[in-house]
């Protein structure tokens, strides 16, 4: 069983700061999703990583992939209020459709 | 905009009941995915059909079933309701390839009385 930890569970900063939240696995995968969901909606696809040590920047958001493939990290630099949510990783296997997803960070930025 | 669209957005009962939950993925999509999120947990996966058939399952309990029509909507149908049952239901779609995301909907939220 593939299995995503998601770290830290909670977080809550100032506006400004930068944050990193974290997604770990033992297992490798073909590709790597984050997405961001707020309350009462459905999660919205953010970013997808699918080579080892890809980095990819949305604004002022930073995706990476690990190198094995097993990790990713999502980096924010100066949170703004309107980041506020819950941030998901998924990750996708060769050898099954469905996607394998952790359990959140929910993030809170203060203004 | 996901391409996605559930119905209804929100539902409330009765425990014993049961409901269907209807989902519309974009034309030509021929995968879809039902996930279950509790309050304050993250996504848990269901079930999956492709094309009509079942793919794969998830921990789907026994009371909950599904199907995909022909038209590729899907619906999720969930009898003899306990209060647990109490959460949103999502529905996503996927793109062909396995390294294709998968695309939400807002979602049904069930509310159990």
């Amino acid at each position: 069983t593939q299995l995503l930890e998601q770290s830290p569970q909670f977080l809550s900063i100032q506006e400004g700061e930068n944050l990193t939240v974290y997604c770990n696995s033992s297992s490798v995968f073909s590709s790597l999703q984050w997405y961001r969901q707020e309350p009462g909606e459905g999660p919205v696809l953010l970013v997808t990583v699918v080579t080892g040590g890809e980095v990819k920047k949305l604004k002022r958001l930073t995706f990476q992939f690990g190198d094995a493939r097993k990790d990713s990290s999502l980096h924010i630099t100066a949170a703004q209020p309107g980041d506020t949510g819950l941030y998901l990783c998924a990750g996708g296997s060769t050898n099954a459709g469905k996607s394998t997803f952790g359990d959140g960070t929910t993030l809170t930025v203060k203004p | 905009d996901s391409g996605v669209t559930q119905t209804p957005k929100h539902l409330i009962t009765a425990t014993g009941q049961r409901v269907t939950l209807r989902c519309s993925p974009r034309s030509g999509d021929l995968s879809v995915y039902w996930y279950q999120q509790s309050l304050d947990q993250g996504l848990q996966f269901l079930i999956q059909y492709y094309n009509g058939e079942e793919r794969a399952k998830g921990n789907i309990l026994e009371r909950f079933s599904a199907q995909q029509f022909p038209d590729l909507h899907s619906e999720l149908n969930l009898s003899s309701l306990e209060l647990g049952d109490s959460a949103l239901y999502f529905c996503a779609r996927r793109l062909a390839g396995v390294r294709q995301p998968q695309h939400f909907g807002d979602g049904t939220r069930l509310s159990i009385l």
